[in-house]
């Protein structure tokens, strides 16, 4: 099966808090997205990465930066956690082929901004 | 620009009977079309999709889809809800020219025993 793991199912941070985000998936997809979920809002993408080292920005990058130094491996950092970035953090991953462009989701992560 | 709109925050219904989720979307290019289902405290999981052929899918659990080209639209059904079926369901389309993935802001469906 198919996994994509999130490294907290719940995080409880303080403001002005630098918080990491891990995500690691097994399936050795090129595509990996960071997206946050906020009620009445759906999902918001936030950053993705077609590759090692590469990384777009997507529509509401601001206050957050991601790295990516292995294929498997996409990390979202909060710079300086802010009350306004309380929310639920889903991270995806997917492979570029035509056929096989669906996404697959970790359980996401609660993070709850004090 | 492509977009996916899903008209319906949430839908209640009552358990057995049929629903429609409502999924439209806009886009100059041809696209490959998804349904996702996301229970409570859970991340999303694919429930069907559209890639080519037959425009009717369906679900493993009873739900099935049908692409419209002319009306731009893949409308969820399932003809006999069940309260295990409370959950919220996004739309998302993926352009065949760049592979952008596009979502809906999601439906929650509400059983009401």
């Amino acid at each position: 099966d198919v996994k994509v793991t999130q490294s907290s199912r719940y995080l409880v941070k303080r403001t002005g808090e630098k918080v990491f985000l891990e995500c690691v998936q097994d399936m050795d997809h090129e595509n990996m997205f960071w997206y946050r979920q906020d009620p009445g809002l759906g999902l918001r993408l936030i950053y993705f990465s077609y590759d090692v080292k590469m990384k777009e920005k997507g529509d509401i990058p601001e206050g957050y930066s991601v790295s990516r130094e292995k294929k498997e491996r996409f990390s979202l950092i909060l710079e300086s956690a802010s009350t306004n970035q309380t929310s639920m953090y889903l991270c995806a991953s997917s492979s570029p082929t035509g056929m096989n462009t669906e996404a697959f989701f970790g359980q996401g992560t609660r993070l709850t901004v004090v | 620009a492509q977009s996916v709109t899903q008209l319906d925050s949430q839908v209640p219904v009552f358990e057995e009977a049929p629903v429609e989720l409502r999924c439209n979307y806009s886009s100059s290019v041809s696209v490959y079309l998804f349904w996702y289902v996301q229970y409570p405290n859970q991340g999303l999981q694919l429930l069907l999709k559209y890639l080519s052929g037959s425009t009717l899918v369906e679900s493993i659990n009873g739900f099935e889809a049908e692409f419209n080209k002319s009306q731009t639209s893949f409308h969820l059904r399932k003809p006999s809800v069940h309260i295990s079926d409370t959950a919220e369901y996004f739309c998302a389309v993926i352009s065949r020219s760049n592979y952008q993935l596009i979502w809906g802001a999601g439906t929650k469906l509400i059983i009401k025993p």
